[in-house]
């Protein structure tokens, strides 16, 4: 089945600038690649997807950038703010209707001010 | 804001035990999971539906049953507890498959 890997386990940065996560997947099936946020002591919540009909997504200060040949995405918040500090994890999914959607480990990003 | 409610919020409970984890959504939703997160391992799917009495098998279901009764709940039953099973859980729904899930508060539970 899909795995999918997330490359920084831990990732800090200083307020304002840019931070980057980065995810591999197995797959080449694999076709839909969301993005969820955990803050501290809270749920998941969504933030931000791409599909593989594109190689570039943004939302606001939120970037995804998609290599198919790769098998690479990733996730870049620009003009980081304390507020973004949280565990973002990536995922995949071959198919969307099948409901089934695999995450990576998760990165614990810290914003210092 | 879609709405999923997970309870209990804490479960403590002894090896070999019997525990059932509930979970309400009142979106409609016709995709319910179950996730468990532990450090190291992100979120592991153990179970999905699709609907009322459908049921789907994730990545790490040993040990593990679940029941989707109606539309809006969706159980997880361990019928024999054990240490690896001690987890934060979570619940999520969704309208359209595996697009924008919407995660509930979680269950942690303990098993000694």
């Amino acid at each position: 089945g899909e795995k999918v890997e997330q490359h920084e386990s831990t990732l800090s940065v200083r307020e304002g600038d840019s931070a980057v996560i980065n995810c591999t997947y197995t797959d080449t099936a694999s076709s839909y690649f969301p993005w969820y946020k955990q803050e501290a002591g809270k749920s998941l919540h969504f933030v931000i997807d791409i599909r593989s009909n594109v190689d570039r997504k943004q939302s606001q200060r939120l970037i995804v950038l998609l290599d198919k040949k790769a098998k690479r995405f990733s996730l870049h918040i620009t003009a980081t703010q304390p507020e973004d500090s949280a565990i973002y994890f990536c995922a995949a999914s071959m198919n969307t209707n099948t409901g089934k959607l695999t995450f990576g480990d998760g990165t614990v990003l810290t914003v210092k001010p | 804001e879609a709405a999923v409610t997970q309870s209990p919020r804490n479960k403590v409970t002894v090896t070999g035990g019997n525990v059932t984890l509930s979970c309400r959504q009142t979106n409609s939703h016709n995709y319910m999971y179950w996730y468990r997160q532990d450090t190291g391992h992100g979120l592991r799917l153990i179970h999905y539906s699709y609907g009322a009495g459908n049921l789907q098998i994730g990545d790490v279901p040993d040990g593990y049953k679940a029941t989707r009764t109606t539309q809006e709940d969706f159980f997880l039953l361990l019928e024999l507890a054990s240490p690896s099973q001690t987890s934060l859980y979570f619940c999520a729904s969704s309208d359209q498959g595996a697009e924008t899930l919407y995660f509930g508060s979680g269950t942690r539970l303990t098993v000694l």
